[in-house]
């Protein structure tokens, strides 16, 4: 059984560009959830889907956003890059919201170094 | 507010010491799940256990065990006869079953396992 893909693995993008991830879920796995990992804040949640329709948000401006499509794959993405963007974005996906009793799976995350 | 803290940072043994990582935790909801995750050099979280607030049973998989004490609102991980593989960052996660909390997981800021031959 695949596990869960992001892609791409590394991007580097300049000051103000946007930036698009990908996340494809455990087959199966309804919920796509994302995280941001940096040394100093450690990792964040930043937003889930589930069946399409975002259920909770983080703590983060409106430059992140995201949505899923119906064959649950994700995506994120960044407008107006800021260095402190630079971070890797982990996507997690379960069977059902975490915290519905289902663990979550996570990719190997992208790193985005914003320069 | 579900918090979770990890108070050791970095820890450092010999191969085949016991090691134990702390995890506290807090949160209102009187129903919530604990996990632990494991998270090598190459940057994916690799799933190790996850608890429920109504099952309190220690769990034993192997080399490893974790102590779950609701009294102390704690959760604790131990990995017996350390191995190089073992060298890792380990973090603690709590996710509360409804409200705001919905789909969210709450990491610790986790711990630095280095296993030295």
């Amino acid at each position: 059984k695949a596990g869960v893909t992001q892609t791409p693995r590394y991007l580097i993008k300049t000051r103000g560009q946007q930036v698009t991830l990908s996340c494809s879920p455990i087959s199966g796995h309804r919920s796509v959830s994302w995280y941001q990992q940096t040394p100093g804040q450690g990792l964040q949640f930043l937003f889930e889907y589930f069946s399409e329709t975002q259920r909770n948000k983080g703590n983060f401006p409106g430059r992140f956003s995201g949505r899923q499509f119906s064959n649950s794959r994700s995506e994120m993405n960044v407008s107006t890059l800021e260095l402190g963007d630079s971070a890797l974005y982990l996507c997690a996906s379960s069977l059902a919201p975490t915290g519905q009793a289902t663990e979550a799976f996570f990719g190997q995350g992208t790193r985005l170094t914003v320069v | 507010a579900q918090k979770v803290t990890q108070a050791q940072t970095e820890i450092s043994v010999v191969e085949k010491e016991d090691v134990t990582l702390d995890c506290v935790y807090e949160t209102r909801d009187t129903t919530y799940y604990l996990f632990w995750y494991k998270q090598p050099p190459s940057g994916e979280l690799v799933f190790l256990i996850r608890r429920n607030s109504f099952d309190e049973q220690n769990e034993i998989s192997g080399r490893y065990s974790w102590n779950f004490q609701k009294s102390t609102s704690s959760f604790n991980f131990t990995i017996t006869a350390s191995q190089v593989v073992d060298s890792a960052v380990y973090f603690c996660a709590l996710s509360e079953a409804g409200g705001t909390s919905y789909g969210k997981l709450t990491f610790g800021q986790g711990t630095i396992l280095t296993v030295h031959p």
